[in-house]
């Protein structure tokens, strides 16, 4: 069964810096793409980018680019998304998504990590 | 802000079918996944590509796509089927790519 299991809720203070992680089991963890989504309290879901665990490439949203860095390491299949310096609009839930792409060529995301809250709050 | 739109409410009589919308340009070119979110919980895949259900899906959730609008429908909803549901697709311009998500439907069964 794929898994894919998210470090726990953070508090942060503004200016802060935060690494949260995200580990997959039950599949080839090099071999999937990892999207990271984020939610702001009540609101919709936003794309933030994506990593590929075989080389570490990432395709940032512009949106994002910048703001947040994403890494892994392979060894021990797991992802992470990090800030160096965490502002209170910081504050929401945080997914991450294995990708998968069908025959045709199609993307999308098959399983999802629980979601980590984050709060950033002085 | 999303390129995809989709309409922020709709609502179904139970064992009736509805209709989600979600259109932008990129649908012209790509096929949207679709995710269901209930309260609390981590979005679910429900349809992906011109109608692909993963294992799981209710074969009551189809799709479709005409133009730059792709549609997911429920036919037969079910009180379960409440929640938000959201599509995703590839931005149509550059490279490399970006998948937006629409802003999301809440579906209410009546």
């Amino acid at each position: 069964e794929v898994q894919l299991v998210q470090s726990g809720a953070e508090v942060k203070k503004p200016g802060e810096s935060l690494k949260i992680s995200c580990q997959g089991s039950g599949y080839i963890f090099s071999n999937s793409w990892i999207t990271w989504v984020r939610q702001l309290p009540g609101k919709g879901l936003e794309w933030m980018g994506r990593i590929d665990p075989s080389d570490s490439y990432t395709n940032y949203s512009p949106s994002f680019q910048g703001h947040v860095t994403m890494s892994t390491d392979k060894s021990i299949s797991t992802a992470y998304l990090q800030w160096t310096a965490l502002k209170a609009s910081d504050t929401a839930i945080y997914y991450c998504a294995k990708n998968a792409v069908d025959g045709s060529g199609n993307y999308f995301l098959d399983s999802w990590g629980q979601g980590t809250v984050v709060t950033v709050s002085s | 802000s999303s390129e995809l739109t989709q309409d922020p409410t709709v609502s179904v009589a139970l064992g009736q079918t509805v209709t989600i919308t979600c259109q932008g340009d990129a649908l012209e070119k790509y096929y949207a996944s679709w995710y269901q979110q209930k309260p609390g919980q981590a979005p679910v895949l429900v349809l992906y590509g011109k109608t692909n259900r993963p294992a799981g899906s209710p074969d009551r959730f189809s799709g479709s796509r005409s133009g730059n609008t792709a549609f997911l429908t429920i036919s037969g909803a079910q009180a379960e089927d409440e929640a938000d549901y959201y599509c995703n697709c590839r931005d149509s311009s550059g490279s490399p790519p970006v998948y937006d998500f629409g802003p999301g439907t809440k579906v209410f069964v009546l």
